[in-house]
């Protein structure tokens, strides 16, 4: 399986500062197709996760233009240009290149 | 736009089989762009995905539940489902159904736990 392994764990930030969360792979998640298949996900306290960035850096339908992603190969960046309270949740990458899919541990962010 | 609900059981005894549904509205089963799965997420922990299916009936299991999971699509009632068979307390979990496109979970029912207990 491919292990996925996010950093930090926890991040306390200011509101309206920017946040950054890295994603690491074990391998590769370059697809044969030539696409890779790494997601960010949202969860907010109590509700079900979110799909916010697809395919490395393509915002999901409806999500702010603060979010973006970027990365190649086996590293890859979520950032918040500017945190909002309502940014408030755990964050996930996940890989989709491979079966079985898997996720990072989660990323709590949380305001100062 | 896509809306997901699952449905079953919210508690299954020890060794027996976990089954839930999830009903699709808003567009139908029979899309190749789509594939359907199922993520569980225990309490208080991390996503975990057991598995998807395609329209035509392929499957992926994640092989740590490989031996006991089973997914299933019923296109004339559009809806798909889950069997996890032999639960123990590890199983406990709110289970997620999930549509799928490109290879990235873009819809999700709200959840359903299940607990699993005597």
């Amino acid at each position: 399986d491919i292990v996925m392994t996010q950093t930090p764990l926890s991040s306390p930030v200011t509101l309206g500062q920017p946040a950054s969360i890295s994603c690491r792979s074990s391998q590769s998640l370059v697809h044969s197709d030539g696409n890779t298949f790494l997601s960010w996900l949202q969860q907010r306290p109590g509700q079900p996760p979110r799909l916010l960035i697809y395919k490395i850096s393509n915002r999901f339908s409806g999500v702010p233009d603060r979010f973006s992603g970027s990365g190649a190969g086996t590293d890859f960046t979520l950032k918040i240009s500017r945190v909002e309270a309502e940014d408030v949740g755990v964050y996930y990458c996940m890989q989709a290149t491979q079966f079985p899919h898997t996720f990072g541990q989660g990323t709590k962010l949380e305001i100062k | 736009q896509l809306q997901l609900h699952e449905s079953g059981p919210g508690l299954v005894k020890p060794s027996e089989t976990l089954s839930l549904t999830c009903t699709v509205s808003g567009g139908s089963i029979i899309s190749s762009t789509y594939y359907w799965g199922w993520i569980r997420q225990p309490p208080g922990k991390g996503l975990e995905w057991i598995g998807s299916i395609y329209y035509s009936g392929s499957t992926n299991y994640n092989p740590s539940l490989k031996s006991r999971v089973t997914i299933s699509v019923d296109t004339s009632k559009n809806h798909f489902s889950l069997k996890l068979s032999s639960v123990t307390a590890a199983d406990t979990a709110v289970y997620y159904c999930v549509v799928a496109t490109p290879r990235a979970p873009a819809y999700w029912g709200q959840g359903t736990l299940v607990t699993v207990s005597s």
